[in-house]
């Protein structure tokens, strides 16, 4: 299985600062794809979800994210981050596993966000 | 109501030992996921079980074995604990796919430690 792609595995930000975490995607067939965000100690919550339509989808707490398809693209955006953002954040296809024409897609590495005041 | 629940939330035992984590779902789910996230935070896919079917194994050792009497039970029995089994454990549900529009709805985790 491949996981989806996120380079970025320790992001460190001041608050007020703008974020961008990469997730990058290999998959020979149609792909949506989803944020999670998991708090300290807590289970992980979906973010945001692009299933077609528009590709810049909106989220809850800020976030955005854009799906683009030409890049095998799909990162997380916030223009002005806050403590409470500090999080570990997921990307990941419906399911958390995409499967089918001999591919499979499973769940990102995971970014690690800490956000200092 | 908590949507997805599993018992117990931590689980310390011994090497060798036997242990069950059970996972229930009030979400009227057909779909139920058990992951394993490391110390490290990576979150694999162990099991998925659709209207009490197995659907996905993804090369777990046969010492785990999940059990689902109903699709709104997932469980998860562990033979022979082992250190590397010490993890944090989310079952997980899914509505059923629709167009692939199938977010993931996790329960609280349990953290299982072996020593």
């Amino acid at each position: 299985a491949q996981s989806v792609s996120q380079h970025n595995h320790h992001v460190i930000l001041s608050e007020a600062a703008s974020l961008e975490l990469g997730c990058n995607y290999s998959y020979g067939g149609t792909v949506n794809l989803f944020w999670y965000v998991q708090y300290p100690g807590q289970h992980l919550q979906l973010l945001l979800k692009y299933f077609s339509g528009d590709p810049l989808v909106k989220g809850i707490k800020g976030f955005e994210a854009e799906f683009i398809k030409s890049k095998f693209s799909f990162n997380l955006r916030k223009p002005s981050v806050q403590w409470s953002d500090t999080a570990e954040y997921f990307c990941a296809p419906p399911g958390g596993i995409l499967t089918g024409g001999g591919n499979k897609l499973t769940f990102g590495t995971g970014t690690q966000l800490k956000v200092e005041l | 109501d908590t949507a997805v629940s599993q018992t117990p939330k931590y689980l310390v035992t011994q090497m060798g030992n036997d242990k069950s984590i059970k996972c229930e779902q009030n979400l009227g789910h057909d779909t139920m996921y058990w992951y394993k996230q490391d110390s490290k935070k990576f979150l694999k896919i162990m099991f998925s079980y659709n209207n009490k079917e197995l659907i996905i194994n993804e090369t777990v050792p046969n010492r785990f074995s999940p059990k689902s009497p109903d699709k709104a039970h997932l469980n998860l029995h562990i033979n022979s604990l082992e250190l590397g089994d010490s993890a944090v454990y989310f079952c997980a549900s899914s509505p059923p796919r629709r167009g692939g529009h199938s977010p993931l709805h996790f329960g609280n985790g349990t953290r299982l430690t072996v020593t």
